[in-house]
Order: C-alpha cells, then structure tokens, then sequence
C-alpha cells in the first residue's frame, strides 16, 4: 500500500538495550524526518535526511543513529536505551515540490 | 531560535458554532505554513496548508495567512464533535526542509 509505515507500533526495552526502529515511504520523496513527542514538549525533530546517504542532526540528536542507504528507508536506532527516551516516535517524508510532510502512524517507546 | 506560537487552549466550543485557531510565527522569511490535526493517540494528519497571503478554503476549513503580521489561522466552520483533537500550526524554515511546529491547540467541540 502506498504511504508510510512505521515499525514495530509499540516496543519496550530495557535501558542499555540497542533498538532500531523503522521507516518505509512508498511516494519517493526526497526527505525524510524522525520526531518525537513527549507532553510538555511537542514534536522534536531528532534528525533528518535530504536524500539517501545524506542526513542531519535536528534539534534532539543525542542518543540517535540514522542511516539511509535506500530512499524509502529511514531507520532510526538508539544504541544504548535511557529511560529519558521513553516516548512515541514518528516519522515523516516530503516531497520538494509543496514541501507537505505526511507522518507516520508512529511507534510508542516504553525504555524501563 | 526560531518560534512559533499557538494560541492556548484547551478551546472548546458548541456544536455548529466557528472555531478559530491562531498561529504566531518569528521567522520572517517563512514562505510555507501547514495546519495538522491530531486525535489522542494518533498521528498528526495535514489538513491544510497555505503559501500566500489571504484565505485558503477546503470544505469548512479556512487557513488564513498574514505575512506582514506574522499570523496564520484556521477558522472551522459548523464544528463537529469529530474536529475534537489537538490542532498543530507548523512553519516551514526559510532555507531548507524542516517544519517548526507550535505546542498545539487542544479543540473540544460540545455536541
């Protein structure tokens, strides 16, 4: 189906624990975003990507690995869990023509 | 640092009647603004977005967007209890791809 998935929904892991969630487009945009979003926070942006193989660090960056060897493709990994990042994780793409962002169904993260 | 400012809720409003969400943002140069709706527990769905100044209209949704102000809103008309959510006002920067976006502004619309 066309869009955007993310997975798994829902994760719990324990702290020191690596976690690798993902994101799959199917409209072939160019970017890419991964947020959080906590209470009292709103949506943060972590990092983001322009293109495969090309990404950068958003607002909330520390703690997080990206990559994004495919342009559908943009996983998000926590190399060592802290209970800090206990959160719900989204993911968005855009395209660079009305630079609309569409979001992900999200993945909500329990780090105990 | 650039902000944008969302008027404070929760707002909330009789069925039938207009609500109207207010957007203040910082960065001068910003040429594309979205308005996104989120229910609890999902997530943040774009329902309008709005490039120059003036009204932009979809259904009984209107965004409006004042440069000169700074300003941008949603007006919704003939509120449903089915527009209760958080309403998210984003900004896209002047140069590059990323969104700031408001704290939100949680809607109650009283059947």
């Amino acid at each position: 189906d066309a869009g955007i998935t993310q997975s798994p929904r829902y994760k719990i892991t324990e702290t020191g624990r690596q976690v690798t969630l993902m994101c799959h487009q199917t409209w072939s945009h160019s970017y890419m975003f991964w947020y959080r979003q906590d209470l009292g926070h709103g949506l943060r942006l972590i990092y983001y990507s322009a293109a495969a193989d090309i990404t950068d660090k958003g607002e909330v960056p520390d703690g997080y690995v990206v990559s994004r060897s495919k342009t559908e493709n943009f996983p998000l990994t926590l190399e060592s869990a802290t209970r800090s990042q206990t959160s719900v994780y989204f993911c968005a793409s855009m395209g660079t023509v009305n630079y609309e962002q569409y979001f992900g169904p999200g993945t909500r993260l329990t780090v105990t | 640092q650039k902000e944008v400012e969302q008027n404070s809720g929760p707002l909330s409003v009789p069925e039938g009647a207009i609500a109207s969400l207010n957007c203040t943002y910082s960065d001068r140069g910003s040429q594309s603004f979205f308005w996104y709706r989120q229910y609890s527990g999902k997530s943040p769905e774009l329902i309008m977005s709005i490039y120059s100044n003036g009204d932009k209209e979809d259904g009984r949704f209107t965004a409006q967007l004042n440069k000169a102000s700074q300003y941008v809103s949603l007006l919704i008309r003939d509120s449903q209890p089915s527009d209760s959510a958080t309403y998210l006002c984003a900004v896209k920067e002047t140069s590059g791809s990323r969104l700031t976006f408001g704290e939100g502004t949680q809607l109650t619309v009283n059947p």
